[in-house]
């Protein structure tokens, strides 16, 4: 059963087109959800992490927020520079440790 | 360093070789995860270190997988016998906090990537 799901899996966008990313999840005992962009060949970049439902988080054109089941990137009139895949992990107990699990990405593409 | 760092940055290995793969997290960094990302995919967790003690090897594929991190530093997966299913980008991530907890996330290197032929 997956925990993070990811949608949509791929993205194409015009600059200055708005959209948002979603990232829902059913683990229990959530401590935190993170965003993460990461570009080809590279590894992941943090962006944001919340905490509680309710939570807003603000970074350049980016704006994540938080809800009990699904987290949103909100990307606001875009860039060709944004382009990237877009992580999100959720960070919950698992065994004894409190382990990231990473969903599958968004791959977003902002054309000029 | 500044950041974390993995070598080497691409490993060909012949199908039943033995490889080890490397990473240097940011100094003072208490918490060292290992990932496997396929292509395309997420991030998969292998295992994470908290100093130099091995608290979770849940994510570890097979008895194939091992890593350490003897001094609390320097960590080392190794992966014996390759198979071609093991080809995938290999990412350590460090992290200051214990349990990797706190506002900053993660910091990870920029991979190893592995391709079993």
């Amino acid at each position: 059963e997956d925990q993070v799901t990811q949608s949509p899996e791929a993205l194409r966008l015009q600059e200055g087109e708005s959209s948002s990313l979603n990232c829902s999840y059913t683990v229990s005992g959530l401590r935190g959800l993170f965003w993460y962009r990461q570009d080809p060949g590279k590894g992941p970049e943090f962006l944001f992490t919340l905490y509680s439902a309710g939570e807003e988080k603000e970074k350049e054109r980016l704006k994540a927020t938080l809800t009990k089941k699904e987290s949103f990137l909100h990307i606001t009139a875009p860039k060709p520079e944004d382009s990237a895949t877009y992580l999100c992990a959720v960070y919950h107990a698992s065994g004894g440790s409190y382990i990231p699990t990473f969903g599958r990405g968004t791959s977003l593409i902002v054309h000029p | 360093g500044a950041g974390v760092s993995q070598s080497p940055r691409y490993k060909v290995a012949k199908r039943g070789q033995d490889v080890a793969l490397r990473c240097d997290p940011i100094s003072g960094h208490v918490s060292l995860f290992w990932y496997q990302q396929a292509l395309g995919q997420g991030p998969e967790f292998l295992t994470y270190f908290q100093n130099e003690a091995q608290l979770d090897k849940s994510g570890l594929p097979s008895d194939r997988f091992f890593a350490e991190r003897p001094e609390g530093s320097v960590s080392t997966l190794k992966i014996q016998r390759t198979q071609q299913e093991d080809s995938a980008v290999y990412l350590c991530a460090s992290s200051q906090r214990h349990s990797g907890t706190g506002s900053q996330g993660y910091t990870f290197g920029s991979g190893t990537r592995l391709t079993v032929v």
